[in-house]
Parts: C-alpha cells; sequence; structure tokens
C-alpha cells in the first residue's frame, strides 16, 4: 500500500529565509504533484513532477524529484508572507489516477 | 475556462438527517473524482468517475454513502444518514483524460457539519 509522508508539518519561519520540505512515499512512481491550500480554499496545482530528476521553479518555489529515493523536495526562497499556506504532495497510486496524499505542511511565514 | 463548481459551499445538519452535494466539472473534463478532507489532513479519494463509469468506488462507504455521475458531467454525492463523523470537507476534482499522469483541478469544496 502506496503511503506518502511529509515532514515537517508545521513551519514557521521568519521572511527571507529559506527552507525545504520533503515528501518521501513509499512504492514505485516516477511522477508526484504538489498543491498549494490556502485557509477554508480549495488545492491549486504548484507543480507536476513527471521524471527521475524533474526540477521545476516558480517564483520563489523550487520542487524537484528523485525517483530512486522516492523522495520530493519542495524549496522556499527568501520567504514572503504570501507564501503562508499548506502544502501537500500527491503521489498516483499505480495507474488509476487515484491520488495518495501526503499529511501536508502548514507554512507560517512571519514578518 | 471556469474552474470546478461545488454546491453548497457550507451544510450544517443533524445527525441521520440525508445530505446531497453537487459538482459541476471544468468542461471537457472527462474524469471526475470526490474526495473527503478531514480536518488537518490530505484528501483522500472516495469515487472516481470515467465519464459516467465509476471505475473505483473502493474507498466508498456504500451503506451511507452513493454517487452519481449520470450524463457523465454533472455528479451529485449523496450521504444517508449522516454520521458525526462525516463532519469534514467533501473535495470534487476533475482531470481531462484518464492517464495517471494528469493534472487534477480542485473545486472549492463542502464543508460539512454534523450535530
Amino acid at each position: 500500500e502506496l503511503k506518502v509522508e511529509q515532514n515537517p508539518l508545521f513551519l514557521s519561519m521568519q521572511e527571507g529565509k529559506n527552507y525545504t520540505i520533503y515528501c518521501n512515499y513509499s512504492t514505485t512512481s516516477d511522477r508526484l504533484y504538489w498543491y498549494r491550500q490556502d485557509p477554508g480554499k480549495s488545492l491549486e496545482s504548484l507543480f507536476v513532477l513527471l521524471s527521475n530528476g524533474a526540477v521545476k521553479q516558480e517564483g520563489r518555489l523550487m520542487a524537484s524529484l528523485d525517483t530512486k529515493a522516492r523522495l520530493s523536495t519542495l524549496h522556499i526562497t527568501a520567504a514572503v508572507h504570501d507564501l503562508s499556506a499548506t502544502y501537500f504532495c500527491a503521489v498516483p497510486s499505480g495507474n488509476t489516477g487515484k491520488l495518495i496524499f501526503g499529511q501536508g505542511t502548514t507554512l507560517q511565514v512571519k514578518p | 475556462e471556469a474552474g470546478v463548481v461545488q454546491s453548497p459551499r457550507y451544510k450544517i445538519i443533524e445527525k441521520k438527517q440525508p445530505v446531497a452535494f453537487w459538482c459541476n466539472p471544468i468542461s471537457g473534463h472527462n474524469t471526475l473524482y470526490w474526495y473527503l478532507q478531514n480536518l488537518g489532513q490530505g484528501p483522500e479519494l472516495l469515487i472516481r468517475y470515467e465519464n459516467e463509469e465509476a471505475v473505483d468506488d473502493s474507498q466508498l462507504p456504500k451503506d451511507r454513502f452513493s454517487a452519481e455521475r449520470l450524463k457523465g458531467v454533472d455528479s451529485t454525492l449523496k450521504i444517508q444518514p449522516a454520521e458525526l463523523g462525516d463532519s469534514a470537507v467533501y473535495l470534487c476534482a476533475c482531470s481531462k483524460g484518464t492517464e495517471a499522469q494528469e493534472t487534477q483541478y480542485f473545486g472549492p469544496g463542502t464543508r460539512l457539519l454534523v450535530l
């Protein structure tokens, strides 16, 4: 059974600092998704990583995928308050399209 | 293009009452998903439709939950009777095709509170 684990689950950081969120998964997959969720809102797709070594960047966020290590990272550079949200990684279960989500990492960026 | 539409956005009911949620996916998106999201957790799939066919309902508690997507577009998810533990956010999502790598687009969700 596929399990997806994120850490940390909660992250409080100062503006301007860098940090990394980790997403580990238990069975083979060559693709991974990152979503953002603001309080009371739905999930917004951030990145789709489709192969080993894939790296994608959008603004202050950069995501990477290592399929051999079954690990994805979401790196935050020079955090700003607007990045405060909960970030989820998700991995497809087999070829079904069913996504297995991590528990989410709640990021709080303090001025 | 318009996003995924869900209604109602909020619902408060007493236990043992029935409740229904409605979802209108993005036009042309043939695959539709219903997810359950408990507080502080990631979404969990309840059911997945490809057009009007339910292709994965293994996580749907069929004793009280039912879903339909009669014309392969809109979908409804029903709970009857609701229990206290059903309080959660019910998210609808869709994707264009049926391939596993298709990005899923989520609606705003229906927040259910069972008293």
